[in-house]
């Protein structure tokens, strides 16, 4: 079966230090989009993708990139992790531009 | 005005109750609506989408109403595993299609 795939699903890490968190699908979705859920907050859009090559911001993407090299993967990078982007992460594809979105597990990120 | 709202709940319903939710929208440029539930610590995930119309998927009732800017949800017959925080979301045209999420609404199913 198609799904969407997040890993690792937990991660520790150091304040300072580079870390990649991975999304996967396998519907051939164009679209991909990366989200943090904080309490208070709700989903808030980090980068999203309309296709390979194609990158764009997010209403927080500060500290965040991304990038896409073929239709499966977007992974999410935090360039220099900060205590402040401690929350879950969640990735969503949706077919195009009608469609809805559909969201991985998530990985939850701890920022020590 | 936040572009999409919704009351945070919890909303405390005595199972087999009927339930209902709205969420309001800000930007009538919109296009595409949709409820997902969320169960803690996991992921949304898609309810249903919601048309013009209105429709309806066994328990579940959704209806739309462009003139006030508001999506509704409604559950008949509740049930213990309806128990969720309940997420509307709203796709603008002039947003570069993004789909924007409320907060969501939390319910529980009281036994």
């Amino acid at each position: 079966d198609a799904e969407i795939t997040q890993s690792p699903r937990h991660k520790i890490t150091e304040t300072g230090r580079q870390v990649t968190l991975a999304c996967h699908q396998t519907w051939n979705h164009n679209n991909m989009f990366w989200y943090r859920q904080d309490l208070g907050h709700g989903l808030r859009l980090i980068h999203y993708s309309y296709g390979v090559q194609d990158t764009n911001k997010g209403e927080v993407s500060d500290g965040y990139s991304v990038s896409r090299s073929n239709t499966e993967d977007l992974p999410l990078t935090l360039e220099s992790a900060a205590s402040s982007q401690t929350s879950v992460y969640f990735c969503a594809s949706s077919p195009g531009p009608s469609g809805a979105q559909y969201f991985g597990p998530g990985t939850r990120l701890l920022v020590l | 005005r936040k572009e999409v709202e919704q009351d945070p709940g919890p909303f405390n319903v005595p199972e087999g109750a009927t339930v209902a939710f709205n969420c309001t929208y800000s930007n009538s440029a919109s296009q595409s609506f949709f409820w997902y539930r969320q169960d803690c610590r996991k992921e949304p995930k898609l309810l249903m989408s919601v048309y013009s119309s209105g429709n309806e998927d066994g328990r579940f009732t959704a209806q739309l109403n462009r003139a006030s800017q508001y999506i509704s949800l409604l559950i008949r017959d509740s049930k213990l595993s309806d128990s969720a925080t309940y997420l509307c979301a709203v796709r603008f045209m002039n947003r570069d299609d993004k789909i924007i999420f409320g907060k969501g609404t939390r319910l529980h199913i009281l036994p």
